[in-house]
């Protein structure tokens, strides 16, 4: 049930955009993003809902297609506090409040 | 509003003995779900509790358990430890359930020698 996520790595200058690919071979109710960086608990972005929605906030946003079970991660204009490892958690429609997290992104920010 | 505490922060045990972990939710949070991280499986779900039961289970030996008490708080046992057990070991709460948000306390680093 662990969702896959792509890229594995990828690294920007400041300014560039990223988008990171999470996809579930499970239906889905919900998709919660986080960003954990080294030595510290992972911390919230967002979460969508099923319904297939849209979010954002500053220049991080994400989409959720529940027919694909797919959800993406886009960054704009990236700044270096960006930089971290980005993970995937999915919610089945069980109805349990457990998250499966994919593997993660590192993503490095260069000036 | 503090956010979610754990105790210990390092703690570092011998295979064979056993180790609690405690975690305190947001204030009004009634699910409590742990997490272990490892470089090698990274972050993988434990168990979730909300008003003191067990609602759901990860695929862990039964050597894991976990409790909830009456205000929320929440301690996780590992009985028998082994060198596999070494991890970082999170814990997420969340107001009511499925849905909700999830913040994670600090975690709590084991090493077992």
């Amino acid at each position: 049930q662990q969702p896959v996520q792509s890229p594995q790595a990828v690294i920007l200058r400041e300014g560039e955009d990223a988008v990171i690919n999470c996809s579930s071979s499970k239906a889905l109710y919900s998709v919660h993003w986080y960003r954990q960086k080294h030595g510290e608990a992972p911390v919230f972005l967002m979460i969508l809902l099923k319904g297939g929605e849209q979010k954002g906030h500053d220049k991080i946003s994400a989409s959720f297609n529940e027919k694909k079970q797919q959800s993406s991660l886009y960054l704009t204009a990236s700044q270096l506090s960006y930089s971290g490892t980005y993970f995937c958690g999915t919610e089945g429609l069980t109805g349990a409040n457990n998250l499966f997290f994919g593997t993660g992104t590192r993503l490095t920010v260069i000036p | 509003k503090a956010g979610v505490t754990q105790t210990p922060r390092y703690l570092i045990k011998t295979r064979g003995q056993q180790v609690t972990l405690s975690c305190s939710p947001i204030s009004g949070h009634r699910s409590v779900s742990w997490y272990q991280q490892t470089p090698g499986q990274g972050l993988q779900f434990l168990f979730e509790y909300f008003s003191e039961t067990q609602r759901n289970k990860g695929n862990f030996p039964g050597r894991f358990s976990g409790r909830q008490f009456s205000n929320s708080r929440s301690e996780m046992n590992v009985s028998t430890l082994e060198l596999g057990d070494s991890a970082l070991y999170l814990c997420a709460s969340s107001l009511v359930s499925s849905g909700d948000t999830q913040y994670f306390g600090p975690g709590t680093r084991l090493t077992v020698l």
